[in-house]
Protein backbone atom coordinates (compact mmCIF):
# COMPACT_ATOMS: atom_id res chain seq x y z
CA UNK A 1 0.00 0.00 0.00
CA UNK A 2 0.87 3.46 0.15
CA UNK A 3 1.41 5.82 3.37
CA UNK A 4 2.61 9.47 3.38
CA UNK A 5 3.57 11.06 6.80
CA UNK A 6 3.53 14.83 7.22
CA UNK A 7 2.78 17.36 10.33
CA UNK A 8 -0.74 17.71 11.37
CA UNK A 9 -0.04 21.86 12.31
CA UNK A 10 2.78 24.21 12.11
CA UNK A 11 2.80 28.13 13.74
CA UNK A 12 5.22 30.46 12.70
CA UNK A 13 5.34 34.16 12.33
CA UNK A 14 5.06 36.16 9.61
CA UNK A 15 8.07 36.98 7.62
CA UNK A 16 9.83 33.79 8.71
CA UNK A 17 10.81 30.89 6.84
CA UNK A 18 9.38 27.34 7.54
CA UNK A 19 9.53 23.68 6.26
CA UNK A 20 6.90 21.19 6.06
CA UNK A 21 8.18 17.61 5.76
CA UNK A 22 6.88 14.82 3.87
CA UNK A 23 7.59 10.67 4.17
CA UNK A 24 6.09 8.48 1.79
CA UNK A 25 6.45 4.76 1.30
CA UNK A 26 4.58 3.64 -2.08
CA UNK A 27 5.44 1.38 -5.03
CA UNK A 28 5.83 2.79 -8.33
CA UNK A 29 7.15 6.10 -7.36
CA UNK A 30 6.84 8.39 -10.10
CA UNK A 31 6.60 11.98 -8.26
CA UNK A 32 5.81 14.00 -5.21
CA UNK A 33 3.18 17.04 -5.73
CA UNK A 34 2.43 19.71 -3.11
CA UNK A 35 -1.28 21.23 -3.06
CA UNK A 36 -2.09 24.56 -0.87
CA UNK A 37 -5.79 24.14 0.04
CA UNK A 38 -7.43 26.83 2.21
CA UNK A 39 -10.71 26.45 4.22
CA UNK A 40 -13.28 25.77 1.73
CA UNK A 41 -11.45 25.82 -1.21
CA UNK A 42 -9.98 23.96 -3.79
CA UNK A 43 -6.48 22.72 -3.66
CA UNK A 44 -4.24 24.66 -6.15
CA UNK A 45 -0.86 23.41 -6.98
CA UNK A 46 2.55 24.50 -5.71
CA UNK A 47 5.29 22.16 -7.17
CA UNK A 48 6.06 19.09 -8.28
CA UNK A 49 9.42 16.89 -8.21
CA UNK A 50 9.95 14.13 -10.37
CA UNK A 51 14.00 14.09 -9.24
CA UNK A 52 16.15 14.85 -6.81
CA UNK A 53 17.09 18.18 -5.55
CA UNK A 54 15.70 21.25 -5.20
CA UNK A 55 12.85 23.66 -6.95
CA UNK A 56 12.25 26.93 -6.24
CA UNK A 57 9.01 29.19 -7.40
CA UNK A 58 9.19 32.53 -6.33
CA UNK A 59 8.61 32.48 -2.55
CA UNK A 60 8.09 28.68 -2.43
CA UNK A 61 10.81 25.84 -3.13
CA UNK A 62 10.08 22.31 -2.38
CA UNK A 63 12.86 19.46 -2.00
CA UNK A 64 12.98 15.80 -3.03
CA UNK A 65 15.20 12.66 -2.33
CA UNK A 66 13.88 9.56 -3.85
CA UNK A 67 16.70 7.38 -2.05
CA UNK A 68 15.26 8.73 1.42
CA UNK A 69 11.66 8.40 0.37
CA UNK A 70 11.79 12.26 1.54
CA UNK A 71 10.35 15.47 0.74
CA UNK A 72 9.98 18.85 2.00
CA UNK A 73 7.87 22.04 1.17
CA UNK A 74 9.82 25.32 2.19
CA UNK A 75 8.08 28.60 2.49
CA UNK A 76 10.16 31.79 2.69
CA UNK A 77 8.76 35.26 3.61
CA UNK A 78 5.83 34.10 5.45
CA UNK A 79 2.61 36.10 4.93
CA UNK A 80 -0.69 35.92 6.46
CA UNK A 81 -2.35 34.15 3.54
CA UNK A 82 0.05 31.53 3.48
CA UNK A 83 -2.19 30.60 6.47
CA UNK A 84 -4.20 27.55 5.08
CA UNK A 85 -3.46 23.00 4.87
CA UNK A 86 -0.51 22.06 2.78
CA UNK A 87 -0.22 18.88 0.96
CA UNK A 88 1.92 16.38 -0.11
CA UNK A 89 0.94 13.83 -2.91
CA UNK A 90 2.42 10.98 -4.32
CA UNK A 91 2.32 10.42 -8.16
CA UNK A 92 2.06 6.98 -9.31
CA UNK A 93 2.14 6.26 -12.67
CA UNK A 94 -0.31 2.75 -13.27
CA UNK A 95 -0.04 0.40 -15.97
CA UNK A 96 -2.22 1.65 -19.05
CA UNK A 97 -1.53 5.10 -18.51
CA UNK A 98 -3.60 6.03 -15.38
CA UNK A 99 -2.01 8.72 -13.32
CA UNK A 100 -2.99 8.35 -9.61
CA UNK A 101 -2.55 10.97 -6.58
CA UNK A 102 -2.24 9.87 -2.75
CA UNK A 103 -2.55 12.70 -0.75
CA UNK A 104 -0.86 13.20 2.61
CA UNK A 105 -3.31 13.93 5.63
CA UNK A 106 -2.35 17.92 5.65
CA UNK A 107 -0.24 20.30 7.42
CA UNK A 108 -1.98 23.24 8.66
CA UNK A 109 0.12 26.18 8.59
CA UNK A 110 -1.22 29.44 11.21
CA UNK A 111 0.90 32.66 10.35
CA UNK A 112 0.81 34.22 13.37
CA UNK A 113 1.66 38.29 13.74
CA UNK B 1 -10.42 30.19 -11.39
CA UNK B 2 -9.24 26.95 -12.26
CA UNK B 3 -10.97 27.04 -15.34
CA UNK B 4 -12.53 23.81 -14.04
CA UNK B 5 -15.91 23.70 -12.92
CA UNK B 6 -18.23 22.14 -11.14
CA UNK B 7 -21.98 21.78 -10.84
CA UNK B 8 -23.89 22.25 -8.15
CA UNK B 9 -21.95 24.06 -5.44
CA UNK B 10 -24.48 22.65 -2.58
CA UNK B 11 -26.26 19.66 -2.53
CA UNK B 12 -28.52 18.45 0.38
CA UNK B 13 -30.84 15.28 0.18
CA UNK B 14 -31.62 11.74 1.94
CA UNK B 15 -29.89 8.64 2.69
CA UNK B 16 -30.79 5.73 0.10
CA UNK B 17 -31.56 8.68 -2.74
CA UNK B 18 -29.12 9.19 -5.52
CA UNK B 19 -27.12 12.06 -7.01
CA UNK B 20 -25.19 13.47 -10.28
CA UNK B 21 -22.37 15.79 -9.79
CA UNK B 22 -20.87 17.21 -13.15
CA UNK B 23 -18.00 18.55 -13.94
CA UNK B 24 -16.14 20.34 -16.68
CA UNK B 25 -12.49 20.24 -17.19
CA UNK B 26 -10.01 22.97 -18.30
CA UNK B 27 -10.81 23.84 -22.47
CA UNK B 28 -7.92 21.22 -23.72
CA UNK B 29 -7.24 18.98 -20.80
CA UNK B 30 -7.81 14.99 -21.63
CA UNK B 31 -7.69 13.98 -18.06
CA UNK B 32 -10.73 14.18 -15.38
CA UNK B 33 -10.46 12.87 -11.64
CA UNK B 34 -12.23 12.70 -8.97
CA UNK B 35 -11.83 12.86 -5.22
CA UNK B 36 -13.96 12.78 -2.38
CA UNK B 37 -12.73 14.93 0.82
CA UNK B 38 -14.34 14.27 4.31
CA UNK B 39 -13.16 15.44 8.01
CA UNK B 40 -11.94 12.05 8.47
CA UNK B 41 -10.55 10.84 5.20
CA UNK B 42 -8.57 13.65 4.13
CA UNK B 43 -8.62 13.89 -0.03
CA UNK B 44 -9.35 10.38 -1.50
CA UNK B 45 -8.73 9.87 -4.82
CA UNK B 46 -12.05 7.95 -6.90
CA UNK B 47 -10.94 7.37 -10.36
CA UNK B 48 -9.55 8.86 -13.44
CA UNK B 49 -10.97 9.05 -17.20
CA UNK B 50 -8.61 10.21 -20.21
CA UNK B 51 -10.74 10.98 -23.28
CA UNK B 52 -13.08 8.95 -22.59
CA UNK B 53 -11.47 5.64 -21.39
CA UNK B 54 -11.75 4.72 -17.16
CA UNK B 55 -7.61 5.01 -16.67
CA UNK B 56 -7.37 4.45 -12.48
CA UNK B 57 -9.21 3.53 -9.47
CA UNK B 58 -8.90 4.31 -6.66
CA UNK B 59 -10.98 4.14 -3.10
CA UNK B 60 -14.28 4.04 -4.93
CA UNK B 61 -17.37 2.54 -3.64
CA UNK B 62 -19.56 0.40 -5.67
CA UNK B 63 -22.57 2.35 -5.11
CA UNK B 64 -21.24 5.03 -7.01
CA UNK B 65 -19.88 5.58 -10.78
CA UNK B 66 -18.41 7.63 -13.27
CA UNK B 67 -17.90 8.44 -16.80
CA UNK B 68 -16.76 11.18 -18.90
CA UNK B 69 -18.73 11.88 -22.23
CA UNK B 70 -17.36 12.69 -26.06
CA UNK B 71 -17.07 16.30 -24.99
CA UNK B 72 -14.90 15.84 -21.90
CA UNK B 73 -17.35 16.72 -19.40
CA UNK B 74 -17.57 14.15 -16.84
CA UNK B 75 -20.22 13.23 -14.29
CA UNK B 76 -20.10 11.34 -11.26
CA UNK B 77 -23.22 9.32 -9.80
CA UNK B 78 -23.47 8.66 -6.29
CA UNK B 79 -26.12 6.01 -5.28
CA UNK B 80 -27.77 4.69 -2.21
CA UNK B 81 -26.65 7.54 -0.32
CA UNK B 82 -25.57 7.16 3.57
CA UNK B 83 -24.33 9.27 5.93
CA UNK B 84 -21.03 8.56 6.20
CA UNK B 85 -20.82 10.03 1.94
CA UNK B 86 -21.21 13.51 3.16
CA UNK B 87 -18.30 15.07 2.29
CA UNK B 88 -16.61 17.75 -0.51
CA UNK B 89 -16.55 16.58 -4.06
CA UNK B 90 -13.53 17.91 -6.23
CA UNK B 91 -13.07 17.28 -9.81
CA UNK B 92 -9.67 17.75 -11.42
CA UNK B 93 -8.20 18.00 -14.69
CA UNK B 94 -4.36 17.82 -16.29
CA UNK B 95 -3.06 17.90 -19.25
CA UNK B 96 -2.95 20.61 -21.50
CA UNK B 97 0.59 22.07 -19.79
CA UNK B 98 2.38 20.44 -18.12
CA UNK B 99 1.71 17.18 -18.89
CA UNK B 100 0.11 15.52 -15.74
CA UNK B 101 2.22 17.02 -13.12
CA UNK B 102 -0.47 19.67 -12.32
CA UNK B 103 -3.53 19.03 -11.52
CA UNK B 104 -6.31 21.77 -11.35
CA UNK B 105 -9.38 21.36 -9.02
CA UNK B 106 -12.59 22.83 -9.61
CA UNK B 107 -14.48 24.26 -6.42
CA UNK B 108 -16.02 21.60 -5.60
CA UNK B 109 -19.71 20.31 -4.49
CA UNK B 110 -20.88 19.99 -1.12
CA UNK B 111 -22.80 16.89 -0.26
CA UNK B 112 -25.24 16.61 2.68
CA UNK B 113 -26.84 13.20 3.16
CA UNK B 114 -29.67 13.94 5.96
Amino acid sequence: GQSLEQPSEVTAVEGAIVQINCTYQTSGFYGLSWYQQHDGGAPTFLSYNALDGLEETGRFSSFLSRSDSYGYLLLQELQMKDSASYFCAVRRELTGGGNKLTFGTGTQLKVEL
Amino acid sequence: DSGVTQTPKHLITATGQRVTLRCSPRSGDLSVYWYQQSLDQGLQFLIQYYNGEERAKGNILERFSAQQFPDLHSELNLSSLELGDSALYFCASSGRDRGHNEQFFGPGTRLTVL
